[in-house]
Parts: structure tokens; sequence; C-alpha cells
């Protein structure tokens, strides 16, 4: 069965250091998710793509998170610098289209721990 | 805005107890979509299943069975006959469509515990 797949899966770096997760959706799924789960929390949607153009990205803090789906197939979701309160798991999603409703396929995760 | 609550932090049972998991929901859209999703130790979330805001019949799928109610904005989750397999993290979450994309809204979850 096809898999969103993640990498890496545990990430600890220090304070204003820079990181990148990545992320590998199921083939032919058009739409990719970045979601972030703080410990205790439910995830938040972070940003969304359609292909390689973004739909939403609200929630995205945009002064020190960057993302990018440059081909529409993989993507990287990059914090610069790395903040304390950043320690949590992000998630990457993907369903075939963006219609509401649509199953998303969710990967195993980053759990990132900045010290 | 969008909101989901689950008010149940954690459910602690022994294994073949059935498990209720209470979920409520705000949306000013007439059309919406309704979720339950499991996560385990692993950390992958695992999609249960799917109810849009027109389809009100309750349905059972093996031992997971679901009571949708407009009325109170509710979508409650039952586990029946609970297994130690089952202890997770529960979510529910909420898809509008008005919304852009298909944004997912989750309550903070529910922690089951299933003790042999």
């Amino acid at each position: 069965e096809a898999e969103v797949a993640q990498s890496p899966r545990y990430k600890i770096t220090e304070k204003s250091q820079a990181v990148a997760f990545w992320c590998d959706p199921i083939s032919g799924h058009a739409t990719l998710y970045w979601y972030r789960q703080i410990l205790g929390q439910g995830p938040e949607l972070l940003v969304q793509f359609q292909d390689e153009s973004v739909v939403d990205d609200s929630q995205l803090p945009k002064d020190r998170f960057s993302a990018e789906r440059l081909k529409g197939v993989d993507s990287t979701l990059k914090i610069q610098p790395a903040e304390l309160g950043d320690s949590a798991m992000y998630l990457c999603a993907s369903s075939l289209a963006r219609l509401a409703g649509d199953e998303q396929y969710f990967g195993p995760g980053t759990r990132l721990t900045v010290t | 805005a969008q909101k989901v609550t689950q008010a149940q932090t954690e459910i602690s049972v022994v294994e073949k107890e059935d498990v209720t998991l209470d979920c409520v929901y705000e949306t000013r859209d007439t059309t919406y979509y309704l979720f339950w999703y499991k996560q385990p130790p692993s950390g992958e979330l695992v999609f249960l299943i799917r109810r849009n805001s027109f389809d009100e019949q309750n349905e059972i799928s093996g031992r997971y069975s679901w009571n949708f109610q407009k009325s109170t904005s509710s979508f409650n989750f039952t586990i029946t006959a609970s297994q130690v397999v089952d202890s997770a993290v529960y979510f529910c979450a909420l898809s509008e469509a008005w919304a852009a994309g298909n944004k997912l809204t989750f309550g903070g979850g529910t922690r089951v515990l299933v003790k042999p």
C-alpha cells in the first residue's frame, strides 16, 4: 500500500539553527499538507499545496518558516532560525484532490526538539 | 470560525468494555465533513471514518460505530469490545466545504488506554 514518506523521523537542533523536513506524498496525489502538532494537542495546518501552488498558508509563521513544492511532487518545510517553541511533531499529509471531504493520508511525522 | 471540542482528555477501560468518545463541533457552513482519526504511539494519524453533513444515518463498521446528530452538533464515536491494540489518541476533525482547499480542523484528542 502506498504511503507518505517523511524524513528525518527525529531531529534535535539548537536554538537559532536552521532545520529542514522532507515529505514525499503518495504518487498521483495533487494536494500536500504540512501540519504541526504540539505535544498534547491536535494537529494544526501550516500550509497546503495544490500541485506546486500554495493554497493556504495563513497559519505559517512566515518570518521563520518557509515551504516549497517546486515540481509539484515532494516538499520541504524549513525553519530558520529555530526557537524553543518550535518543538513539536511535523506531519505531512496528501490527498488526491483538494475537495472538502477528501481523505488525507498522513506520514509518520518528524519529531523536532529544539534545545 | 470552525472549532472542534473533545471534552474527554483521557479514558481508561478494561479490555472488552465499550468506549464512547465525544466530539462537538462548530461551523457556519451547511456543507461539511466530519472525521475520526487514530494516532497510535508510533505517531502516524490513521483515518477511521468520515461523514458528510447531509447524511445523519448512523452506521457500524466492524467494532466501530458513530452517532452523528446535527441538532446538537455532535459526532460521537464508539469502539465496541475494546482491545489493547485500540490504545491510542483519537482525534475528531472537521472540513468545511467553503474553506480554501481541504483544511482539517482537529479537536484536542482523547487518549484511550485499554488495560488487559
